[in-house]
């Protein structure tokens, strides 16, 4: 079966920086996904890693660690518009259609 | 500008009523997917389709039905709608994968379908 955590609820300030965790547990591993969710507003793409290390794109990195079962999300120099939920997601196959398994969310409240 | 559109943002409906969710996507993609979102429950998949006429079960299929007759458009059935279906659903789309190691193609949301059923 799999399993995938998240915390349910952060704060932050603004300027901050926040490390949002992600443990999973899958029978096999095909990559990691973030998301960002807006309320009212469609999840959109953040970040895929598949092999051990940190991404970096801007503000927002992304971490895995394969043997742990772990992945973080972290968010520097933070602003009001991060405030959203943050999905961690991870595929069941590597085959064409890539069916996601999704956590709960992450809802990050950034405050002035 | 890749878009996912779906038919209305907002619906109500009647218990027992025939609902149809409708899905359109302009990027060429073959994968497609319905999920409702409730809180506290995450974003969970009802079915999905790899190809045009194909479809699979996802993890809540039931209640549910869909119909791919042309590969841009993908529709969600609720045979006969009742109070806990409910729900935010969310349609996506994606390409169908390349194969390498590091490969992925991410999913593109709709702007989502707020159904209420009394």
């Amino acid at each position: 079966g799999q399993n995938i955590d998240q915390p349910t609820e952060m704060t932050a300030t603004e300027g901050a920086i926040v490390q949002i965790n992600c443990t999973y547990q899958t029978s096999g591993f095909n990559g990691l996904f973030w998301y960002q969710q807006h309320a009212g507003e469609a999840p959109t793409f953040l970040s895929y890693n598949v092999l051990d290390g940190l991404e970096e794109k801007g503000r927002f990195s992304s971490f895995l660690s394969r043997s742990k079962g772990y992945s973080y999300l972290l968010l520097k120099e933070l602003q009001m518009k991060d405030s959203a939920s943050y999905l961690c997601a991870v595929p069941l196959t590597n085959t064409g259609f890539q069916k996601l398994v999704f956590g709960t969310g992450t809802r990050l409240l950034v405050s002035p | 500008d890749v878009k996912v559109t779906q038919s209305s943002r907002y619906l109500v409906k009647r218990t027992g009523e025939k609902v149809f969710l409708e899905c359109v996507q302009d990027m060429d993609h073959e994968n497609m997917f319905w999920y409702r979102q409730d809180p506290g429950l995450g974003l969970r998949l009802i079915y999905f389709s790899y190809d045009v006429k194909m479809k699979e079960k996802g993890d809540i299929p039931e209640g549910y039905s869909v119909s791919r007759e042309k590969k841009e458009r993908f529709s969600l059935i609720l045979e006969s709608a009742s109070t806990n279906q409910t729900s935010m659903y969310l349609c996506a789309s994606s390409q169908r994968l390349a194969g390498a190691l590091s490969s992925y193609n991410e999913q593109f949301f709709g702007p989502g379908t707020r159904l209420t059923v009394l």
